[in-house]
């Protein structure tokens, strides 16, 4: 089946840095990838819908210069957290779509100390 | 260890009758449970979540979920199916607590089609 490949899959960075998330397609062309957030017991935020080729749409409440997302190919798909805040320690997952099938990263666990 | 098992990629109902989608779990922990929709080219929904409270969870849409331990197993159901219903549902085991790192998996997700 298709494989969604998230990288890393842990970090642990210092406040006021950025951290880059990768998500990819490993056998199949994504058109469009989504990034979502998760707290503690809390269900799944989506984040933005990113697609290929143009600027992602970012969900109410989500700030677009701090969660910068880049999807520049059909196979990747960005997510840079900037100036990196402890509240923003979270798990980041990523989705890619083939067709009409969803396809999920394995999580990245960000720890802003 | 953790795992999520969907037990159908896909499932056809028609509209007006009821809809069951099947989900096992094994973990480790208590788990907090969730059912997710995917409509196309849409972000994951949240149609319900179980917490360690009411083992019978009402959400949007006419879904509800009971969470039956013993079975290990959180089955999705709709009394009456809607054209509308037909999408992907994922559902979703997250382990978690105050000195436990999160850890969330996703079952591979059942097609849903509502046939007229």
């Amino acid at each position: 089946g298709a494989v969604v490949s998230q990288h890393p899959s842990r970090v642990i960075c210092k406040s006021g840095t950025s951290v880059k998330i990768e998500c990819r397609s490993l056998d199949f062309q994504a058109t469009t990838m989504f990034w979502y957030r998760q707290f503690p017991k809390q269900s799944l935020m989506l984040m933005a819908t990113s697609n290929e080729g143009s600027k992602a749409t970012y969900e109410q409440g989500v700030e677009k210069d701090k969660f910068l997302i880049n999807h520049a190919s059909l196979t990747l798909s960005t997510l840079t957290v900037t100036s990196a805040h402890p509240e923003d320690s979270s798990f980041y997952i990523c989705s890619a779509t083939e067709y009409t099938e969803a396809f999920f990263g394995q999580g990245t666990r960000l720890t802003v100390v | 260890a953790q795992s999520v098992t969907q037990l159908d990629s896909h499932v056809s109902v028609s509209e007006g009758t009821p809809v069951l989608l099947r989900c096992n779990y094994s973990s480790s922990y208590s788990p907090s449970l969730f059912w997710y929709v995917q409509h196309p080219n849409k972000g994951l929904q949240l149609l319900l979540k179980y917490t360690s409270a009411a083992t019978l969870v009402k959400g949007i849409n006419g879904f509800e979920a009971e969470f039956k331990k013993s079975e290990t197993s959180f089955h999705l159901t709709k009394p009456s199916a809607h054209m509308s219903d037909a999408a992907e549902y994922f559902c979703v085991v997250s382990e978690g607590g105050v000195n436990r790192d999160d850890k969330i998996i996703f079952g591979k997700g059942t097609r849903l089609h509502i046939l007229p």
